[in-house]
């Protein structure tokens, strides 16, 4: 098993350029999730997801938009880079399932974005 | 609005001495609290979950309801044990993660 990958590693875009960051899991679980790691202010819910065709905010929304139309699959849109979306981007997932362990995330390894 | 939060941005002990890693949250019935650890540039790993009361390389966590606490401790500190360290807990039902702002320990030689 991979467990949760993501691509790209890296990235550097210019501001009002747009990407897509994809994330992919192959444990079968229901439940994605976007994270952003920025120093000191550890890692910021953007959005998730509990099944194939469901997305959902989290704290911080703005600017980026998701989309899980596979359930192995959790993709994260920038439409229009900022400087201010520079960051450390994770996605990770869990079972879903409402068994004890049900809630235990898995990460991917990140991607590192830069906006200049 | 929940939150989880770790009062220390870093911690530096020498190696062989005693460790803990504070963790306070807001109350909210029954939590379900976990420690992840980030090796310097690598992924979140899970450490210890509260349910299973388990000990991983050493370390455990004590959940203390009266005082909404979730310190983690180990009582000799390894050089290898220098990473960054998150305390979360889950949000609702949807497995959300409330993540504090992490504590960089640093363990010297």
């Amino acid at each position: 098993n991979a467990g949760v990958t993501q691509t790209p590693k890296f990235r550097v875009l210019k501001t009002g350029q747009s990407m897509t960051l994809l994330c992919a899991q192959d444990m079968n679980h229901e439940y994605m999730y976007w994270y952003r790691q920025d120093p000191g202010m550890g890692l910021r819910l953007i959005h998730y997801s509990v099944g194939e065709g469901t997305t959902a905010k989290g704290e911080v929304p703005d600017g980026y938009n998701v989309s899980r139309l596979k359930k192995q699959n959790f993709l994260l849109g920038l439409e229009s880079a900022a400087p201010s979306q520079t960051s450390v981007y994770f996605c990770a997932s869990s079972l879903g399932d409402g068994r004890e362990d049900s809630y235990e995330q898995y990460f991917g390894p990140g991607t590192r974005l830069t906006v200049t | 609005a929940q939150r989880v939060t770790q009062p220390e941005k870093l911690l530096s002990v020498f190696k062989g001495a005693p460790v803990e890693l504070k963790c306070n949250y807001s109350y909210s019935g029954s939590p379900e609290l976990f420690w992840y650890v980030q090796y310097s540039r690598q992924r979140l790993q899970l450490l210890l979950r509260h349910i299973s009361r388990e000990s991983i390389k050493g370390f455990t966590a004590d959940l203390n309801k009266g005082e909404t606490s979730f310190h983690l401790k180990k009582p000799f500190a390894q050089e290898e044990d220098s990473a960054m360290y998150y305390c979360a807990k889950v949000q609702g039902n949807t497995g959300k993660l409330i993540f504090g702002q992490g504590t960089t320990l640093q363990v010297k030689p």
